[in-house]
Protein backbone atom coordinates (compact mmCIF):
# COMPACT_ATOMS: atom_id res chain seq x y z
CA UNK A 1 0.00 0.00 0.00
CA UNK A 2 1.42 3.36 -1.01
CA UNK A 3 2.05 6.26 1.83
CA UNK A 4 3.62 9.32 1.27
CA UNK A 5 5.34 11.41 4.00
CA UNK A 6 6.14 15.73 3.51
CA UNK A 7 9.00 16.56 5.18
CA UNK A 8 10.77 20.29 5.60
CA UNK A 9 11.32 23.00 7.63
CA UNK A 10 7.86 24.18 9.04
CA UNK A 11 9.27 28.13 9.75
CA UNK A 12 10.61 30.35 6.61
CA UNK A 13 11.23 33.60 6.47
CA UNK A 14 9.16 36.09 4.17
CA UNK A 15 11.08 36.25 0.67
CA UNK A 16 12.55 33.05 0.93
CA UNK A 17 12.21 29.58 -0.42
CA UNK A 18 10.04 26.81 0.92
CA UNK A 19 11.53 23.16 0.21
CA UNK A 20 9.67 20.60 0.78
CA UNK A 21 10.24 16.70 0.05
CA UNK A 22 7.44 13.98 0.36
CA UNK A 23 8.96 10.27 0.75
CA UNK A 24 7.02 7.81 -1.43
CA UNK A 25 6.91 3.80 0.35
CA UNK A 26 5.33 0.85 -0.21
CA UNK A 27 5.13 1.22 -4.28
CA UNK A 28 6.90 2.69 -7.22
CA UNK A 29 6.76 6.02 -8.56
CA UNK A 30 6.99 4.78 -12.49
CA UNK A 31 4.03 5.60 -14.57
CA UNK A 32 2.37 8.15 -12.27
CA UNK A 33 1.61 11.62 -11.49
CA UNK A 34 2.71 13.36 -8.10
CA UNK A 35 0.24 16.32 -6.70
CA UNK A 36 1.59 18.76 -4.37
CA UNK A 37 -1.54 20.47 -2.53
CA UNK A 38 -2.21 23.23 -0.11
CA UNK A 39 -4.67 24.32 2.97
CA UNK A 40 -4.08 28.01 4.48
CA UNK A 41 -5.63 27.38 8.15
CA UNK A 42 -9.12 27.26 8.26
CA UNK A 43 -9.37 27.33 4.54
CA UNK A 44 -10.20 25.15 0.96
CA UNK A 45 -7.78 23.24 -1.06
CA UNK A 46 -5.48 24.66 -3.48
CA UNK A 47 -3.54 22.32 -6.18
CA UNK A 48 -0.42 23.30 -6.69
CA UNK A 49 1.38 21.53 -9.36
CA UNK A 50 2.20 17.62 -10.78
CA UNK A 51 5.83 15.90 -11.56
CA UNK A 52 5.34 12.57 -13.92
CA UNK A 53 7.66 10.11 -12.79
CA UNK A 54 9.77 11.69 -16.09
CA UNK A 55 10.49 14.66 -14.81
CA UNK A 56 7.38 16.24 -17.02
CA UNK A 57 5.75 19.16 -14.88
CA UNK A 58 2.93 21.48 -14.89
CA UNK A 59 2.14 24.45 -12.21
CA UNK A 60 -0.85 26.11 -11.52
CA UNK A 61 -1.05 29.19 -13.43
CA UNK A 62 -1.82 31.09 -10.16
CA UNK A 63 1.64 29.91 -8.72
CA UNK A 64 3.68 29.28 -11.59
CA UNK A 65 5.99 32.26 -11.99
CA UNK A 66 7.76 30.87 -8.19
CA UNK A 67 7.26 27.28 -7.99
CA UNK A 68 9.07 24.15 -9.38
CA UNK A 69 8.48 20.42 -8.74
CA UNK A 70 10.93 17.91 -9.48
CA UNK A 71 11.31 14.07 -8.93
CA UNK A 72 14.30 11.80 -7.93
CA UNK A 73 12.90 8.34 -9.12
CA UNK A 74 15.74 6.75 -7.55
CA UNK A 75 15.24 7.84 -4.24
CA UNK A 76 11.46 7.42 -4.12
CA UNK A 77 11.15 11.25 -3.55
CA UNK A 78 9.36 14.19 -5.21
CA UNK A 79 10.15 17.78 -4.39
CA UNK A 80 8.33 21.52 -3.76
CA UNK A 81 10.16 24.75 -4.44
CA UNK A 82 8.16 27.56 -3.58
CA UNK A 83 10.50 30.95 -4.34
CA UNK A 84 9.57 34.18 -2.43
CA UNK A 85 7.32 33.35 -0.56
CA UNK A 86 4.32 35.79 1.78
CA UNK A 87 2.58 34.98 4.75
CA UNK A 88 0.23 34.28 2.54
CA UNK A 89 2.01 31.04 1.68
CA UNK A 90 1.53 29.70 5.17
CA UNK A 91 -0.56 26.69 5.30
CA UNK A 92 -0.25 22.66 5.25
CA UNK A 93 1.33 21.48 2.20
CA UNK A 94 -0.27 18.19 1.06
CA UNK A 95 1.54 15.79 -1.61
CA UNK A 96 -0.24 13.20 -3.14
CA UNK A 97 -0.26 10.45 -5.84
CA UNK A 98 -2.09 11.43 -9.06
CA UNK A 99 -2.21 14.67 -11.20
CA UNK A 100 -6.00 14.29 -11.54
CA UNK A 101 -7.87 12.56 -8.95
CA UNK A 102 -5.78 12.31 -5.96
CA UNK A 103 -5.14 9.29 -3.48
CA UNK A 104 -3.44 8.50 -1.20
CA UNK A 105 -2.36 11.64 0.64
CA UNK A 106 0.49 12.21 3.52
CA UNK A 107 -0.37 13.59 6.01
CA UNK A 108 0.90 17.18 5.64
CA UNK A 109 2.99 19.50 7.14
CA UNK A 110 2.49 23.08 8.34
CA UNK A 111 4.72 25.32 6.87
CA UNK A 112 4.63 28.90 8.46
CA UNK A 113 6.05 32.15 6.64
CA UNK A 114 7.63 34.44 9.59
CA UNK A 115 10.24 36.32 10.27
CA UNK B 1 -11.23 28.41 -15.50
CA UNK B 2 -13.77 26.85 -14.20
CA UNK B 3 -15.70 27.88 -10.73
CA UNK B 4 -17.13 24.88 -8.83
CA UNK B 5 -19.90 26.15 -6.29
CA UNK B 6 -20.57 23.60 -3.58
CA UNK B 7 -23.80 23.79 -1.60
CA UNK B 8 -24.67 24.18 0.88
CA UNK B 9 -21.99 25.63 3.10
CA UNK B 10 -23.31 23.21 5.83
CA UNK B 11 -25.99 20.57 6.34
CA UNK B 12 -26.99 19.57 9.56
CA UNK B 13 -28.30 15.86 9.82
CA UNK B 14 -28.43 12.96 12.18
CA UNK B 15 -26.82 9.51 11.82
CA UNK B 16 -29.30 7.16 9.47
CA UNK B 17 -30.39 9.76 7.53
CA UNK B 18 -29.70 10.79 4.11
CA UNK B 19 -27.17 13.45 3.12
CA UNK B 20 -26.93 14.81 -0.80
CA UNK B 21 -24.09 17.58 -1.50
CA UNK B 22 -24.34 19.73 -4.40
CA UNK B 23 -21.31 20.80 -6.70
CA UNK B 24 -22.09 22.70 -9.95
CA UNK B 25 -19.45 23.61 -11.95
CA UNK B 26 -19.67 27.28 -13.83
CA UNK B 27 -19.22 25.46 -17.38
CA UNK B 28 -19.21 21.81 -18.13
CA UNK B 29 -17.06 19.63 -17.05
CA UNK B 30 -15.43 17.62 -19.73
CA UNK B 31 -15.72 13.51 -19.38
CA UNK B 32 -17.52 13.96 -15.74
CA UNK B 33 -14.04 14.48 -14.54
CA UNK B 34 -14.96 15.35 -11.42
CA UNK B 35 -13.97 13.78 -7.93
CA UNK B 36 -15.44 13.89 -4.14
CA UNK B 37 -12.99 13.92 -1.02
CA UNK B 38 -13.44 13.39 2.48
CA UNK B 39 -11.82 15.12 5.38
CA UNK B 40 -11.90 15.20 8.85
CA UNK B 41 -10.35 17.84 10.97
CA UNK B 42 -6.41 17.52 11.68
CA UNK B 43 -6.40 15.00 8.38
CA UNK B 44 -5.45 14.68 5.43
CA UNK B 45 -8.20 14.56 2.54
CA UNK B 46 -9.18 10.95 1.28
CA UNK B 47 -10.68 10.35 -1.63
CA UNK B 48 -14.09 9.27 -1.89
CA UNK B 49 -15.68 9.02 -5.45
CA UNK B 50 -13.61 9.78 -9.66
CA UNK B 51 -14.80 10.29 -12.68
CA UNK B 52 -18.36 11.44 -10.82
CA UNK B 53 -19.40 7.95 -10.05
CA UNK B 54 -16.63 5.71 -9.40
CA UNK B 55 -15.80 5.02 -6.09
CA UNK B 56 -12.32 4.42 -4.60
CA UNK B 57 -11.11 1.06 -3.36
CA UNK B 58 -12.32 0.85 0.17
CA UNK B 59 -14.53 3.26 0.18
CA UNK B 60 -18.12 1.96 1.55
CA UNK B 61 -21.04 1.50 -0.78
CA UNK B 62 -23.02 3.77 1.06
CA UNK B 63 -21.05 6.55 -0.70
CA UNK B 64 -22.03 6.95 -4.18
CA UNK B 65 -21.75 9.86 -6.99
CA UNK B 66 -23.67 11.23 -9.88
CA UNK B 67 -24.16 14.09 -12.18
CA UNK B 68 -22.76 15.48 -15.23
CA UNK B 69 -22.05 18.60 -17.47
CA UNK B 70 -22.33 21.41 -14.64
CA UNK B 71 -24.17 19.63 -11.87
CA UNK B 72 -23.11 17.18 -9.81
CA UNK B 73 -24.04 15.00 -6.58
CA UNK B 74 -22.45 13.26 -3.75
CA UNK B 75 -24.73 11.28 -2.10
CA UNK B 76 -24.35 9.23 1.56
CA UNK B 77 -27.15 6.81 1.67
CA UNK B 78 -27.44 6.70 5.24
CA UNK B 79 -25.12 8.35 7.97
CA UNK B 80 -22.37 7.05 9.99
CA UNK B 81 -21.03 8.75 12.94
CA UNK B 82 -17.71 8.79 11.09
CA UNK B 83 -19.02 10.49 7.84
CA UNK B 84 -19.27 13.63 10.00
CA UNK B 85 -16.38 15.78 7.80
CA UNK B 86 -15.72 18.38 5.30
CA UNK B 87 -16.47 16.99 1.87
CA UNK B 88 -14.52 18.90 -1.18
CA UNK B 89 -15.28 18.27 -4.61
CA UNK B 90 -12.45 18.46 -7.42
CA UNK B 91 -12.91 18.78 -11.05
CA UNK B 92 -9.89 17.45 -13.09
CA UNK B 93 -8.69 16.83 -16.89
CA UNK B 94 -7.33 18.41 -19.77
CA UNK B 95 -9.14 21.63 -18.34
CA UNK B 96 -5.98 22.13 -15.94
CA UNK B 97 -5.47 23.44 -13.61
CA UNK B 98 -7.27 21.29 -10.98
CA UNK B 99 -9.33 23.44 -9.01
CA UNK B 100 -11.39 22.51 -5.78
CA UNK B 101 -14.81 23.33 -4.40
CA UNK B 102 -14.71 25.34 -1.72
CA UNK B 103 -16.02 22.51 0.55
CA UNK B 104 -19.30 21.36 2.72
CA UNK B 105 -19.16 20.92 6.10
CA UNK B 106 -21.34 18.01 7.02
CA UNK B 107 -22.13 18.25 10.85
CA UNK B 108 -24.40 16.28 13.38
CA UNK B 109 -27.63 17.57 14.12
Amino acid sequence: QVQLQESGPGLVKPSETLSLTCTVSGGSMSNNYWSWIRQPPGKGLEWIGYVYHSGASYYNPSLESRVSISVDTSKNQFSLNLRSVTAADTAVYFCARGGWSLGPWGRGTLVTVSS
Amino acid sequence: EIVLTQSPGTLSLSPGERATLSCRASQSVSSNYIAWYQQKPGQAPRLLISDASSRAPGIADRFSGSGSGTDFTLTISRLEPEDFAVYYCQQYGSSLPNIFGQGTKLEIK
